[in-house]
């Protein structure tokens, strides 16, 4: 198992630009999120999706979107990408409300918008 | 609200001498977790801890959950160069939420 895969490992923007990022776990996981970690700040939820077809927001969602079309993916997008945003992304999966409740994370994405 | 506050922020020990972060809620906590993250690295799962009172060992290191689930504990014992970075708590439920975390630094 590759468990959970983000990319890209870096990227640069430029302000008002867009992109998404990508993440995807084979582990059959229910439970998705994205985190963003600022120095002093830990890592706060931006949304998180409960399976396929459900999303909802988490501490700081705006400026972000998501889907959740399959169990495997679930990919953020920047809308309008501002120097606020530049910050490490992590992508996290687990099982639901079966096992440890252990969250698996991604190795990350390190944003720098300019 | 859903905050779950951490502290310290920083902890500077001297190889040998032992850690201890705590994690407190204004709410009762379905359940507990903690997580360690090493520089440059990305969080790993370290425990569980659902029961009022629970206290889970891994080898030197303790976790406690209160009596009235609204605060936790992580305590290392003799810490080494090896226990350094940044261990979270995160209050369980359908999403999870973490702590500000506390960055552990060892001198040798």
């Amino acid at each position: 198992n590759a468990g959970v895969t983000q990319t890209p490992k870096f990227q640069v923007l430029k302000t008002g630009q867009s992109m998404t990022l990508q993440c995807a776990q084979d582990m059959n996981h229910e439970y998705m999120s994205w985190y963003r970690q600022d120095p002093g700040m830990g890592l706060r939820l931006i949304h998180y999706s409960v399976g396929a077809g459900i999303t909802d927001q988490g501490e700081v969602p705006n400026g972000y979107n998501v889907s959740r079309s399959t169990t495997e993916d679930f990919p953020l997008r920047l809308l309008s990408a501002a120097p606020s945003q530049t910050s490490v992304y992590f992508c996290a999966s687990r099982p639901g409300t079966s096992g440890s409740g252990e969250q698996f994370f991604g190795p990350g994405t390190r944003l720098t918008v300019l | 609200g859903q905050q779950v506050m951490q502290i310290p922020q920083y902890q500077h020990v001297q190889e040998g001498e032992d850690f201890t972060t705590y994690c407190n809620s204004s709410t009762t906590l379905s359940n507990i977790q903690w997580y360690k993250q090493r520089p440059g690295g990305h969080p790993v799962f370290l425990i569980q801890l659902v029961k009022s009172g629970e206290v889970k060992k891994q080898k030197r290191l303790t976790f406690q959950f209160g009596e009235a689930k609204k605060n936790s504990s992580l305590h290392i014992t003799a810490t080494q160069t090896t226990d350094v970075g940044t261990y979270f708590c995160a209050r369980g439920g359908g999403k999870l939420i973490f702590g500000q975390g506390t960055e552990l630094s060892v001198k040798p």
